[in-house]
């Protein structure tokens, strides 16, 4: 099973910084199978970006992914109010294994 | 287009309870179906997949304990849950896909507590 460790685990940011967000697979992973998810407290996960890069639609573009092999960043360009919350890597190898999440807080 | 789930509850150890989630907007036989869960305070954990052929698969901490099936008259997902126990407190989401590898739609979930 491929385990996905996420850093940092907590993130202090002000709006409008530049939020940067790591995903670190313990082997491999495809890029069309690296997937980011936003959850804000007692809501469901939301897609925001798949296939490492592609944003999910309606996503605004202030978000981006990168990344290939074992690492794979989120960066939130310019932090809005709306964005702070816990953010979700998730793979597809053998099985769907997620991160264990970033918060994101003010 | 949305996933509405129902039927979580108190249920004590060994004991079994039924979740569905109701699609609107699309056909679930059409589509690969997941369920996913969501321990108090932890992360995501994939948990059950049924395929648009009908092929199922799962987790192995709850398989032939979990059965997950779909009624395409209904429209409607569904997990079997048996022999429950305290670690399988969660929120259960249901959610489309994977598309790819991803999942594209979620539900708003469903809470499972599983306690004396």
């Amino acid at each position: 099973e491929v385990v996905l460790t996420q850093s940092p685990g907590t993130l202090s940011l002000s709006p409008g910084e530049r939020a940067t967000l790591s995903c670190r697979a313990s082997q491999s992973v495809s890029s069309s199978y690296l997937a980011w998810y936003q959850q804000k407290p007692g809501q469901a996960p939301r897609l925001l970006i798949y296939g490492a890069s592609r944003r999910a639609t309606g996503i605004p573009d202030r978000f981006s992914g990168s990344g290939s092999g074992t690492d794979f960043i989120l960066t939130i360009s310019r932090l809005q109010p709306e964005d702070f919350a816990v953010y979700y890597c998730q793979q597809f190898g053998s099985s769907w294994t997620f991160g264990q999440g970033t918060k994101l807080e003010i | 287009v949305q996933l509405v789930e129902s039927g979580g509850g108190l249920i004590q150890p060994g004991g079994s309870l039924r979740l569905s989630c109701a699609a609107s907007g699309f056909t679930v036989g059409s589509k690969y179906m997941t369920w996913v869960r969501q321990a108090p305070g932890k992360g995501l954990d994939w948990v059950s997949i049924i395929y648009n052929s009908g092929r199922t698969d799962y987790t192995d901490s709850v398989r032939g304990r979990f059965t997950i099936s779909r009624d395409n008259s209904n429209n409607t997902l569904y997990l079997q849950m048996n022999s429950l126990r305290v670690e399988d407190t969660a929120l259960y989401y249901c959610a489309r896909g994977p598309v790819a590898a991803h999942f594209d739609l979620w539900g708003q979930g469903t809470l499972v507590t599983v306690s004396s």
